[in-house]
Protein backbone atom coordinates (compact mmCIF):
# COMPACT_ATOMS: atom_id res chain seq x y z
CA UNK A 1 0.00 0.00 0.00
CA UNK A 2 1.06 3.48 -0.50
CA UNK A 3 0.10 6.93 0.87
CA UNK A 4 0.59 10.47 0.95
CA UNK A 5 0.08 13.02 4.03
CA UNK A 6 0.22 17.12 3.39
CA UNK A 7 -0.50 17.41 6.14
CA UNK A 8 -1.34 21.49 5.93
CA UNK A 9 -4.16 22.48 4.28
CA UNK A 10 -2.99 26.18 3.72
CA UNK A 11 0.79 27.53 3.68
CA UNK A 12 1.29 32.00 4.02
CA UNK A 13 4.16 33.52 3.33
CA UNK A 14 5.06 36.77 2.22
CA UNK A 15 6.84 38.00 -1.22
CA UNK A 16 10.57 37.11 -1.26
CA UNK A 17 10.44 35.12 1.98
CA UNK A 18 11.39 31.33 1.51
CA UNK A 19 8.60 29.07 1.43
CA UNK A 20 8.49 24.89 2.58
CA UNK A 21 5.33 22.85 1.14
CA UNK A 22 4.97 19.61 3.27
CA UNK A 23 4.82 15.97 2.65
CA UNK A 24 5.41 12.50 4.22
CA UNK A 25 4.65 9.11 2.29
CA UNK A 26 4.61 5.53 2.79
CA UNK A 27 5.40 2.49 0.34
CA UNK A 28 6.51 -0.62 0.72
CA UNK A 29 9.13 -0.54 -1.20
CA UNK A 30 11.45 2.41 -2.79
CA UNK A 31 9.33 6.00 -2.93
CA UNK A 32 9.45 7.43 -6.41
CA UNK A 33 8.21 10.76 -5.33
CA UNK A 34 6.65 13.86 -7.57
CA UNK A 35 5.05 17.59 -6.85
CA UNK A 36 2.63 18.76 -8.70
CA UNK A 37 1.15 22.61 -8.84
CA UNK A 38 -2.11 23.23 -10.13
CA UNK A 39 -3.23 26.93 -11.21
CA UNK A 40 -6.96 27.84 -11.20
CA UNK A 41 -8.89 26.52 -14.09
CA UNK A 42 -5.70 24.76 -15.12
CA UNK A 43 -4.97 21.05 -14.84
CA UNK A 44 -1.99 19.28 -12.36
CA UNK A 45 1.28 20.28 -13.79
CA UNK A 46 4.47 18.60 -13.20
CA UNK A 47 7.41 20.19 -10.89
CA UNK A 48 9.88 17.67 -10.29
CA UNK A 49 10.41 14.19 -8.82
CA UNK A 50 12.84 12.24 -6.89
CA UNK A 51 13.67 8.40 -8.16
CA UNK A 52 17.07 7.89 -6.77
CA UNK A 53 20.55 9.78 -6.04
CA UNK A 54 20.78 13.03 -4.89
CA UNK A 55 18.77 13.90 -1.87
CA UNK A 56 17.78 17.51 -2.96
CA UNK A 57 16.12 17.65 -6.41
CA UNK A 58 15.43 20.78 -8.40
CA UNK A 59 12.40 21.78 -10.75
CA UNK A 60 10.84 24.52 -12.44
CA UNK A 61 9.94 27.43 -11.55
CA UNK A 62 13.11 27.39 -8.82
CA UNK A 63 11.39 24.91 -7.00
CA UNK A 64 13.16 22.15 -4.92
CA UNK A 65 12.32 19.69 -2.89
CA UNK A 66 14.85 17.46 -0.03
CA UNK A 67 13.45 13.72 -0.03
CA UNK A 68 14.69 12.28 3.77
CA UNK A 69 14.36 8.62 4.06
CA UNK A 70 14.49 8.47 7.99
CA UNK A 71 11.70 10.55 8.22
CA UNK A 72 9.69 9.69 5.01
CA UNK A 73 9.43 13.26 3.92
CA UNK A 74 9.60 15.40 0.66
CA UNK A 75 9.14 19.22 1.51
CA UNK A 76 8.82 21.46 -1.71
CA UNK A 77 10.96 24.48 -0.79
CA UNK A 78 11.86 27.81 -2.80
CA UNK A 79 14.23 30.51 -1.38
CA UNK A 80 12.77 33.39 -2.06
CA UNK A 81 8.60 33.00 -3.36
CA UNK A 82 6.61 35.33 -5.78
CA UNK A 83 3.12 36.61 -5.76
CA UNK A 84 2.99 33.86 -8.57
CA UNK A 85 4.04 30.89 -7.04
CA UNK A 86 0.04 31.32 -5.43
CA UNK A 87 -1.67 28.02 -6.43
CA UNK A 88 -2.72 24.40 -5.34
CA UNK A 89 0.28 21.63 -4.43
CA UNK A 90 0.27 18.35 -4.30
CA UNK A 91 2.63 15.56 -3.69
CA UNK A 92 2.31 12.17 -5.35
CA UNK A 93 4.35 8.81 -4.36
CA UNK A 94 4.16 5.64 -6.56
CA UNK A 95 6.04 2.63 -5.49
CA UNK A 96 9.23 1.90 -7.51
CA UNK A 97 9.30 -1.41 -6.00
CA UNK A 98 6.39 -2.90 -7.81
CA UNK A 99 5.10 -2.22 -11.26
CA UNK A 100 2.66 -0.14 -10.17
CA UNK A 101 0.57 2.14 -12.44
CA UNK A 102 -0.78 4.39 -9.93
CA UNK A 103 0.46 7.02 -7.82
CA UNK A 104 -1.18 8.11 -4.77
CA UNK A 105 -1.76 11.65 -4.37
CA UNK A 106 -2.07 14.16 -1.21
CA UNK A 107 -4.68 16.06 -0.73
CA UNK A 108 -3.04 19.57 -1.79
CA UNK A 109 -2.07 22.29 -0.08
CA UNK A 110 -2.87 26.34 -0.91
CA UNK A 111 0.04 28.27 -1.14
CA UNK A 112 -0.60 32.04 -0.90
CA UNK A 113 1.89 34.39 -1.23
CA UNK A 114 1.54 38.30 -0.34
CA UNK A 115 2.83 41.10 -1.66
CA UNK B 1 3.81 18.48 -28.11
CA UNK B 2 0.10 19.42 -27.55
CA UNK B 3 -0.58 17.34 -24.70
CA UNK B 4 -3.36 15.97 -23.12
CA UNK B 5 -6.44 17.05 -24.66
CA UNK B 6 -10.16 17.10 -23.14
CA UNK B 7 -13.35 17.67 -24.18
CA UNK B 8 -15.72 19.60 -23.74
CA UNK B 9 -13.84 22.01 -20.87
CA UNK B 10 -17.26 23.10 -19.77
CA UNK B 11 -20.84 20.78 -19.99
CA UNK B 12 -23.97 21.86 -18.19
CA UNK B 13 -26.69 19.54 -18.37
CA UNK B 14 -30.12 18.27 -16.52
CA UNK B 15 -30.25 15.49 -14.00
CA UNK B 16 -31.01 11.80 -15.95
CA UNK B 17 -29.29 12.93 -19.15
CA UNK B 18 -26.05 11.17 -20.58
CA UNK B 19 -22.76 12.22 -20.13
CA UNK B 20 -19.85 11.72 -22.39
CA UNK B 21 -16.65 13.10 -21.52
CA UNK B 22 -13.72 12.79 -24.02
CA UNK B 23 -9.79 12.77 -23.63
CA UNK B 24 -6.52 12.60 -26.29
CA UNK B 25 -3.83 11.25 -24.75
CA UNK B 26 -0.11 11.97 -25.99
CA UNK B 27 0.72 10.37 -28.70
CA UNK B 28 3.42 7.36 -27.35
CA UNK B 29 2.03 7.34 -24.10
CA UNK B 30 0.78 3.92 -22.71
CA UNK B 31 -0.88 4.53 -19.15
CA UNK B 32 -4.35 6.70 -19.18
CA UNK B 33 -5.99 7.35 -16.13
CA UNK B 34 -9.50 9.44 -15.20
CA UNK B 35 -9.72 11.12 -12.22
CA UNK B 36 -12.53 13.61 -10.66
CA UNK B 37 -11.80 16.79 -8.32
CA UNK B 38 -14.39 18.00 -5.90
CA UNK B 39 -13.66 20.42 -2.56
CA UNK B 40 -15.30 17.85 -0.26
CA UNK B 41 -13.18 14.97 -1.76
CA UNK B 42 -10.11 16.30 -3.86
CA UNK B 43 -8.32 14.31 -6.57
CA UNK B 44 -10.30 10.99 -6.87
CA UNK B 45 -8.52 8.38 -8.82
CA UNK B 46 -11.80 6.55 -10.77
CA UNK B 47 -10.57 4.22 -13.30
CA UNK B 48 -6.62 3.64 -15.66
CA UNK B 49 -5.85 2.14 -18.31
CA UNK B 50 -2.43 0.39 -19.65
CA UNK B 51 -2.00 -0.25 -23.52
CA UNK B 52 -6.05 0.66 -23.68
CA UNK B 53 -6.80 -2.41 -21.46
CA UNK B 54 -8.28 -1.02 -17.82
CA UNK B 55 -6.35 -2.16 -14.81
CA UNK B 56 -8.06 -0.68 -11.63
CA UNK B 57 -11.46 0.88 -11.71
CA UNK B 58 -11.96 0.34 -8.16
CA UNK B 59 -12.72 4.41 -7.78
CA UNK B 60 -15.61 4.41 -10.34
CA UNK B 61 -18.47 5.74 -7.90
CA UNK B 62 -21.26 3.43 -9.08
CA UNK B 63 -22.46 1.29 -12.22
CA UNK B 64 -23.38 4.77 -13.26
CA UNK B 65 -19.91 5.37 -14.94
CA UNK B 66 -18.02 3.79 -16.78
CA UNK B 67 -14.86 4.30 -19.28
CA UNK B 68 -13.67 2.96 -22.32
CA UNK B 69 -10.52 2.89 -24.36
CA UNK B 70 -11.23 1.36 -27.78
CA UNK B 71 -7.53 2.86 -28.92
CA UNK B 72 -4.23 4.22 -28.11
CA UNK B 73 -5.64 8.33 -28.76
CA UNK B 74 -8.73 8.22 -27.12
CA UNK B 75 -10.95 7.59 -24.20
CA UNK B 76 -14.48 8.09 -22.85
CA UNK B 77 -15.96 8.66 -19.56
CA UNK B 78 -19.80 8.24 -19.55
CA UNK B 79 -21.95 9.21 -16.61
CA UNK B 80 -25.92 7.43 -17.32
CA UNK B 81 -28.46 8.86 -15.53
CA UNK B 82 -25.92 12.08 -14.21
CA UNK B 83 -27.25 12.90 -11.04
CA UNK B 84 -26.35 16.57 -9.70
CA UNK B 85 -23.27 15.14 -6.99
CA UNK B 86 -22.05 14.51 -10.27
CA UNK B 87 -20.81 17.98 -10.71
CA UNK B 88 -16.89 18.25 -10.55
CA UNK B 89 -14.38 18.51 -12.93
CA UNK B 90 -13.12 15.37 -14.40
CA UNK B 91 -9.47 15.11 -15.45
CA UNK B 92 -8.00 13.02 -17.88
CA UNK B 93 -4.08 12.36 -17.58
CA UNK B 94 -1.53 9.92 -19.46
CA UNK B 95 1.78 8.64 -18.53
CA UNK B 96 4.81 7.66 -20.62
CA UNK B 97 6.08 4.52 -21.81
CA UNK B 98 8.49 2.00 -19.73
CA UNK B 99 9.63 2.91 -16.50
CA UNK B 100 7.08 3.45 -13.67
CA UNK B 101 9.28 7.11 -12.70
CA UNK B 102 7.44 8.97 -15.46
CA UNK B 103 5.29 11.86 -14.48
CA UNK B 104 1.44 12.22 -15.41
CA UNK B 105 0.34 14.86 -17.88
CA UNK B 106 -3.03 15.84 -17.24
CA UNK B 107 -5.39 17.78 -19.71
CA UNK B 108 -6.82 20.96 -18.50
CA UNK B 109 -10.24 19.52 -17.36
CA UNK B 110 -13.89 18.70 -18.09
CA UNK B 111 -16.16 21.00 -15.88
CA UNK B 112 -19.26 18.93 -15.24
CA UNK B 113 -22.07 20.87 -13.65
CA UNK B 114 -25.27 18.39 -12.92
CA UNK B 115 -28.60 20.74 -13.00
Amino acid sequence: AQSVAQPEDQVNVAEGNPLTVKCTYSVSGNPYLFWYVQYPNRGLQFLLKYITGDNLVKGSYGFEAEFNKSQTSFHLKKPSALVSDSALYFCAVRDGGTNAGKSTFGDGTTLTVKP
Amino acid sequence: DAGVIQSPRHEVTEMGQEVTLRCKPISGHDYLFWYRQTMMRGLELLIYFNNNVPIDDSGMPEDRFSAKMPNASFSTLKIQPSEPRDSAVYFCASRAVGNSNQPQHFGDGTRLSIL
